[in-house]
């Protein structure tokens, strides 16, 4: 089974904090993918990585930045937190986001910036 | 604009009973329309798949279809059991240039199976 791991399922922030969420996969997927969920919002992409250090904005970029170093893991940082950033982060990763290519998901990683 | 729409926003049903659960987009180009399965606190898990050409995908006890022209599609869910209390996301993606389609996200529908 495909496995998509955040190592922190629940963070407690202090605004202005730095903040690394991580994010490991273990399919050799090309693409990877950081989405926060908000009530009422649904899935909002904030940065996807098609290859090793290679990435793209989402929709919602505006106070993070993302790092690929290794193809397996795509970490997401937030420079300076914001109550504002308080959410859940859901990671994914995928072959490719065409027909027959399933995207997985991580059980997600709640932030709570206070 | 690409939306997704979905109806409706919450649903309760008993133990047994079927359910279906809509999903309107405007989104084009059309490459692919998902639905995933969301427990509550857990990240999402994929339910089916289905291209422009498919109208109707199952999955056990979820069968899902599409209908590209009026685009809309329905997630049907028979003979409910209460572990299917989740939230259910439709997902469409576009194509687009480059190597990866945008996918966009319907805000789901919460189900609720009570005994």
């Amino acid at each position: 089974d495909v496995k998509v791991t955040q190592s922190s399922r629940y963070l407690v922030k202090r605004t202005g904090e730095k903040v690394f969420l991580e994010c490991v996969q273990d399919m050799d997927h090309e693409n990877m993918f950081w989405y926060r969920q908000d009530p009422g919002l649904g899935l909002r992409l904030i940065y996807f990585s098609y290859d090793v250090k290679m990435k793209e904005k989402g929709d919602i970029p505006e106070g993070y930045s993302v790092s690929r170093e290794k193809k397996e893991r795509f970490s997401l940082i937030l420079e300076s937190a914001s109550t504002n950033q308080t959410s859940m982060y859901l990671c994914a990763s995928s072959p490719g986001t065409g027909y027959g290519n399933t995207i997985y998901f991580g059980e997600g990683s709640w932030l709570t910036v206070v | 604009k690409n939306q997704v729409e979905q109806s409706p926003q919450s649903l309760i049903i008993l133990e047994g009973k079927n359910c279906t659960l809509q999903c309107n987009y405007t989104v084009s180009p059309f490459s692919n329309l998902r639905w995933y399965k969301q427990d509550t606190g857990r990240g999402p898990v994929s339910l089916t798949i289905m291209t422009f050409s498919e109208n109707t995908k199952s999955n056990g006890r979820y069968t899902a279809t599409l209908d590209a022209d009026t685009k809309q599609s329905s997630l049907h869910i028979t003979a409910s059991q209460l572990s299917d209390s989740a939230s259910y996301i439709c997902v469409v993606s576009v194509v687009r240039g480059g190597a990866t389609n945008k996918l966009i996200f319907g805000t789901g529908t919460l189900l609720a199976v009570q005994p």
